[in-house]
């Protein structure tokens, strides 16, 4: 089954302490974007990546890292927590053909207190 | 202003009608345009992608674009409960990689 799959789907963690949420694909997508969704906000685009070892910044990228050593996976890394990155993040993916529809995990739905 | 803009509603429409939901953007080189539904506590999922201005109909669903207006829009013909969700709006550039969203629009459908 074609899917993008997200872990941990729930994370309650205190500040400053680094976490990462891990994301993989099994469709062989090039494209994946890290994407986070907050109410009256909609969703905002933290990091993406063109493909292996290509990486850039979305729109709010401050507070996040990003690394993509294998095609199927590209991890977000929270070196530092803050509760301001309470939120729920979706990953997504999608090939680098004439279109660009983009799948998403489920969602990784992060508490930092 | 932002990026790309949605009503937020909710939009609220009896079975059997027709939903209609509108965004526009504010990027003239947008070309490629996306909409999602996103049920509560799920993840978007695409319903219609369009790049060409007029219409593209898929099933009950009909995409429009018109990009001199910078606008784009969804309707949905025969709406039934099953499609109350939020509708996501969404906008990319020609080899860019960055999509902008809309905050997405409520979409109620009374039975």
């Amino acid at each position: 089954e074609a899917q993008v799959t997200q872990n941990p789907r729930y994370l309650i963690t205190v500040t400053g302490k680094k976490l990462t949420v891990t994301c993989s694909q099994n469709m062989n997508h090039e494209y994946m974007s890290w994407y986070r969704q907050d109410p009256g906000l909609g969703l905002r685009q933290i990091y993406y990546s063109m493909n292996v070892e290509v990486t850039d910044k979305g729109d709010v990228p401050e507070g996040y890292k990003v690394s993509r050593k294998e095609k199927r996976n590209f991890p977000l890394i929270l070196e530092s927590p803050s509760p301001n990155q309470t939120s729920l993040y979706f990953c997504a993916s999608s090939s680098q053909g004439a279109v660009y529809e983009q799948y998403f995990g489920p969602g990784t739905r992060l508490t930092v207190t | 202003q932002k990026e790309v803009e949605q009503n937020s509603g909710p939009l609220s429409v009896p079975e059997g009608a027709i939903a209609s939901l509108n965004c526009t953007y504010s990027d003239r080189v947008s070309q490629s345009f996306f909409w999602y539904r996103q049920y509560s506590g799920k993840s978007p999922e695409l319903i219609m992608s369009i790049y060409s201005n007029g219409d593209k109909e898929d099933g009950r669903f009909t995409a429009q674009l018109n990009k001199a207006s910078q606008y784009v829009s969804l309707l949905i013909r025969d709406s039934q409960p099953s499609d109350s969700a939020t509708y996501l709006c969404a906008v990319r550039n020609t080899g860019g990689f960055k999509t902008i969203f809309g905050a997405g629009t409520r979409l109620f459908v009374k039975a």
